[in-house]
């Protein structure tokens, strides 16, 4: 069974910090990395996609991957208040070929910024 | 443009009835996807398609079955529902599967009484 674990949460951050979730997978061949943000009662909407090690910028978001250890994270600066959502990490397995798009996710962690 | 979407939005079941829930999406996309969410977990993945006429299981592809006649449909079949099946369930879509992002429908809702 390949699996996703997240910190369920909630992370509790005030306004404008520094949020950071974290992600770490099993599968070991994996190849692509996603960070979804789900709104209550919402589906999820793609905030960043990492491929290779290292970091990866956008905007006040920043994923980092580090396959040696299988972990992955997302940092948000300057957090507000609107990021508070439920943050789903999901992985395309390997698959000895193609995973054909298939994710697997993490249970998620609950954000929540506070003025 | 509308991307994926799903219907209906919400739906109460009786144990043992069936259900289908509908998804269509215009982006002319080849894979889709069934996934689960039950309260407070991720998402785990039911069935998928990788064009028309192709479909596999996911993780939990019990009490379930689909059909891919078009690119753009992929319906769910739900036969002798189970409170068990309560749950919000999406339906995704991407261009070219691995590595790329998929795009979800907005959620059925189900509750089995």
């Amino acid at each position: 069974q390949k699996e996703v674990e997240q910190n369920s949460g909630p992370l509790s951050v005030p306004e404008g910090a520094i949020a950071s979730l974290n992600c770490t997978y099993s599968d070991r061949g994996s190849q692509s990395f996603f960070w979804y943000r789900q709104y209550s009662g919402k589906s999820p909407e793609l905030i960043m996609f990492i491929y290779s090690n290292g970091d990866k910028e956008d905007g006040r978001f920043t994923a980092q991957l580090n396959k040696a250890s299988q972990y992955v994270s997302l940092l948000i600066r300057d957090s507000q208040p609107s990021d508070s959502a439920t943050y789903l990490c999901a992985v395309n397995p390997s698959a000895g070929g193609t995973s054909y798009g298939k994710l697997t996710f993490g249970q998620g962690t609950i954000l929540t910024v506070h003025p | 443009n509308a991307g994926v979407t799903q219907t209906p939005k919400f739906r109460i079941l009786k144990i043992g009835q069936s259900m289908t829930l509908q998804c269509a999406q215009d982006m002319n996309h080849n894979y889709m996807y069934w996934y689960r969410q039950d309260p407070g977990m991720g998402l785990k993945l039911i069935y998928y398609s990788v064009g028309a006429g192709i479909t596999d299981k996911g993780e939990v592809p019990n009490g379930y079955n689909v059909s891919r006649s078009t690119t753009e449909d992929f319906p769910l079949r739900l036969e002798l529902a189970a409170p068990s099946q309560t749950s919000v369930y999406f339906c995704a879509s991407s261009s070219r599967g691995q590595g790329t992002e998929a795009f979800f429908g907005q959620g059925t809702r189900l509750t089995v009484v």
